[in-house]
């Protein structure tokens, strides 16, 4: 059955570092993967995507990377500041249905002590 | 500027009730979607609609009635409530279709709707 998941439900660590966040898949087909940035009481907010063609993206202090044949995409956050405390989904969108609904994973809770 | 709103943005109900959550956006966007988030935080689809058509009609009980008056807009009522409805309620919104596997699918997604069924 198809399975998507995010290894670690919540990771701490301190101002500077560098936060990787894991988003692992089964039995899926994505063309692309996207990660999402989720606040306490608020909707989902779109942060980047990667294609399944592409090994790496960077936007600002953001990096992904999406490894087709391990099926896994890395989600990175250089610098970490405590705004950046948040939960982060990742989404593989794309299945090969063509219906075309992205499907989430469970998220990441991740607390950027100061 | 809202881009996608919804309301109420808390619900709390008895069970046996019948309610609606609104949602619109101001995007221009085709599609439109309803996801449901339990308390395990998972975000499933439920619905999705393009240009007033129904596209995904997820395994979702026909309490659920989701309807599109135009574009701009997708409400979701819900019959006869049960304790197992009680989740945040997310609209969202795209610019692509949902058919077809041109471009990729980010969405925009509103506040969401607590509803508790009591």
């Amino acid at each position: 059955s198809q399975k998507i998941e995010q290894n670690s439900e919540a990771l701490n660590i301190q101002e500077g570092k560098t936060a990787t966040l894991t988003c692992n898949y089964t039995n899926y087909s994505p063309a692309y993967l996207q990660w999402y940035r989720q606040d306490p009481g608020r909707g989902p907010v779109f942060l980047l995507l990667i294609r399944e063609n592409e090994k790496e993206k960077r936007k600002e202090r953001l990096k992904v990377t999406f490894d087709t044949t391990l099926k896994q995409s890395l989600f990175h956050i250089t610098a970490s500041q405590p705004a950046d405390s948040a939960t982060y989904l990742c989404a593989l969108d794309g299945t090969g249905t063509g219906r075309r609904a992205l499907t989430f994973g469970s998220g990441t809770r991740l607390q950027v002590q100061p | 500027d809202t881009a996608v709103s919804q309301t109420p943005k808390y619900l709390v109900t008895q069970m046996g009730n019948d309610k609606s959550i609104k949602c619109e956006q101001n995007l221009g966007h085709d599609t439109m979607y309803w996801y449901k988030q339990d308390s395990k935080k998972f975000l499933k689809i439920m619905f999705s609609y393009n240009n007033k058509e129904l596209i995904i009609n997820e395994t979702v009980p026909n309490r659920f009635s989701p309807k599109s008056p135009d574009k701009a807009h997708l409400n979701l009522h819900i019959n006869s409530l049960e304790l197992g409805d009680s989740a945040v309620y997310f609209c969202a919104s795209s610019p692509r279709k949902t058919t077809g596997l041109a471009g990729p699918n980010e969405q925009f997604f509103g506040p969401g709707t607590r509803l508790t069924v009591l």
